[in-house]
């Protein structure tokens, strides 16, 4: 168990342009989570995966915002035309989906938007 | 929609003294519940969770959270902290459906002085 890895763990960038995060899960899990959490707030959830299929979005995920999970192992967070307001810890988690197994959460991977 | 409250932004405690963090969560179905720990620089780790059965769960570390269904609370408390113990702490809810995503609170950080 490597546990969940992010990458890149920081990523600062112009407004405008676009962003595209990694995140690999724990080889056996088949349920992957993007969550955003700002200064002072606890995680928002964003979207999740089974296997391959995104079965649920939040209405925070902008049409700037897409995520992927081809074949069903890592997925990639893409943003594009950057806003400030997209600053944030963008964290990824995984679990075997079995019941409520527990989530296992990535370090983050940490965007400012200059 | 669910929600989850956590009142207090930071709480400040000496070594060895009791702690209790306050979670009130809304939702109109049967959920779970959790607390996750997030220490200075590393990702959020699962402290307890309630699922069914007892609504007294503990923690390997000393912590015990009660679930309250008439008062929808379900409050963290340790009886003796430890310096160690100094930390972010996020109370969080899952419906009872498929997705077991997790709505998060804004988090109680947790500051034990010598």
């Amino acid at each position: 168990d490597t546990g969940v890895s992010q990458d890149p763990r920081h990523k600062i960038t112009k407004r405008g342009q676009n962003v595209t995060f990694r995140c690999d899960p724990i080889s056996e899990h088949n349920r992957l989570y993007w969550y955003r959490q700002t200064l002072g707030q606890g995680p928002e959830f964003l979207t999740y995966f089974q296997n391959e299929a995104q079965l649920e979005k939040s209405r925070l995920l902008s049409d700037r915002f897409s995520a992927e999970r081809p074949k069903g192992s890592f997925s990639t967070l893409e943003i594009q035309r950057t806003e400030q307001g997209d600053s944030a810890m963008y964290l990824c988690a995984s679990t075997m989906g079995q019941g409520h197994s527990p989530l296992h959460f990535g370090n983050g991977t940490r965007l400012t938007v200059t | 929609a669910q929600s989850v409250t956590q009142l207090d932004s930071q709480v400040p405690v000496f070594e060895e003294a009791p702690v209790e963090l306050r979670c009130n969560y809304s939702s109109s179905v049967s959920v779970y519940l959790f607390w996750y720990v997030q220490y200075p620089n590393q990702g959020l780790q699962l402290l307890l969770k309630y699922l069914s059965g007892s609504t007294l769960v503990e923690s390997i570390n000393g912590f015990e959270a009660e679930f309250n269904k008439s008062q929808t609370s379900f409050h963290l408390r340790k009886p003796s902290v430890h310096i160690s113990d100094t930390a972010e702490y996020f109370c969080a809810v899952s419906e009872r459906d498929s997705s077991y995503k997790l709505i998060f609170g804004s988090g109680t950080r947790l500051l034990v002085r010598p």
